[in-house]
Formats: structure tokens, sequence, C-alpha cells
């Protein structure tokens, strides 16, 4: 069974400090997919990143970066100089390789609230 | 504006009503998905439908019924609910073939409140 840990529910912080959202997984998939999702107070959830198993590089886009240790089994996400828009809940998921028809059917942690006060 | 729209938005019904949330989408996919979200859990997958097939059904009780009658259209019709199925209801699609990157598209959900 497949299952995401994101052990922090809220985290507040000031405007353009740096700020890490943790995120843990197990599996027993040899081969898997990591993502992180961001749900603004509309609802809609809005994809940032996959990872493949195999990728241990470590990523950056602009503000956002993504740490991703397999000996731990952690992704974690890091904002840098975060602003008043990055706030939102954050997920976490997981999914292993599509079935053949080709959907990925991804488990989520219960996501972080990340609050950024100006 | 996303490609995934859902209605309607807010959803009050009582546990006799039967009601049914409209999900469609504009980005030429070919998977959709139901997803539940409630308080302090995790979003839970609910179906699956991939080239209108439903390939998952995760144990969903049978007062949740999905349709799927093209590849831009996923319906769940909902009857006889009770107070714990209140939650917001998410759509979701994908390319469902060997183009699949894994990528979500959400619509904004449907929140249901059932009294």
């Amino acid at each position: 069974a497949q299952k995401v840990t994101q052990a922090q529910t809220e985290i507040s912080v000031v405007e353009k400090e740096d700020v890490t959202l943790d995120c843990v997984y197990e599996t027993r998939d040899t081969t898997y997919y990591l993502f992180w999702y961001k749900q603004p107070p509309s609802g809609e959830l809005v994809f940032l990143i996959r990872r493949n198993s195999f990728d241990e590089q470590n990523e950056i886009s602009g503000r956002y970066s993504w740490n991703f240790q397999k000996s731990t089994s952690s992704f974690n996400f890091t904002i840098t100089a975060s602003q008043v828009v990055d706030s939102a809940v954050y997920f976490c998921a997981l999914s292993a390789l599509p079935s053949g028809a080709g959907s990925y059917q991804l488990t989520f942690g219960k996501g972080t609230k990340l609050s950024v006060i100006p | 504006e996303t490609g995934v729209t859902q209605t309607p938005r807010h959803l009050v019904m009582g546990m006799t009503n039967k009601k049914s949330l409209k999900c469609e989408q504009h980005l030429g996919h070919n998977a959709m998905y139901w997803y539940k979200q409630s308080a302090k859990k995790p979003l839970e997958l609910m179906f699956v439908y991939n080239f209108k097939e439903q390939t998952e059904n995760n144990s969903v009780p049978s007062r949740f019924s999905p349709e799927c009658p093209n590849s831009s259209h996923l319906f769940l019709h909902l009857h006889t609910l009770q107070p714990e199925d209140s939650a917001l209801y998410l759509c979701a699609s994908s390319q469902g073939n060997g183009a699949n990157t894994g990528e979500l598209f959400f619509g904004e959900g449907s929140r249901l409140t059932v009294l």
C-alpha cells in the first residue's frame, strides 16, 4: 500500500522568509512518481512538479526548489523569499507507474496549509 | 480559468434528494477522475475513467453513481446521501495514453452539503 505523510498541518511565515514543506512517503514499488500540487483558496489543485523515482537530482524553478532523497523516502519542497500569493494548501502525492490504459492514480497526503503574512 | 469546469460550485441537498454533479474538460484529455476532499483527510480517489471506460472504483458506496458519456464529460449522480458525504468533490483530467505525464488538471470543485 502507498502512503504519503505531510506532518505539518499548518505553517505561518512572514513574507520574504524561506519555508520548507515536508513530505515522506511509503511504497513497495521500485519505480514511482512524486508530485506536488498547490490548492489556492479558489479550490482547484495546480500541478507544480513531477519527479521520477530514478531521478534524484534536486530541481529549482524560480523561488521553488525540491529536495528528493530516496534514502529517507522524502520529497521536500522549499519556497524561498515567500510571498503572500504563496498562501495555499500544498499537497504531496505519490503514484505508481500508470496502468496499461495510461491513467495515474495519485495517493495524496493531507496537505500543509501555508499562510504568508505580509 | 481552468480547462476543467465543474457545476454547480455549491450544492445543498437533503438526504432523500437526487442530484448530479457535472464536469467538463476542454483539454482534449482521455482520462477523467472524481476525487473527494473532506476536512482533515487526504484527497480520496473515487472513480477513474479512461477513454470513457471506468477503470477504477475505490470501494465507493453505491449512493454515488458516475457516468462518462464521452471523453469530455463526467457526471457524479448522487442519491440518498448521508451528512458525512458533505465534502468538496473535485474533478480532474489527464492525458490517458503514452504521452501522459501524470499531471492532473483539476476543476475548482463542487462543495456539497448534505443536511
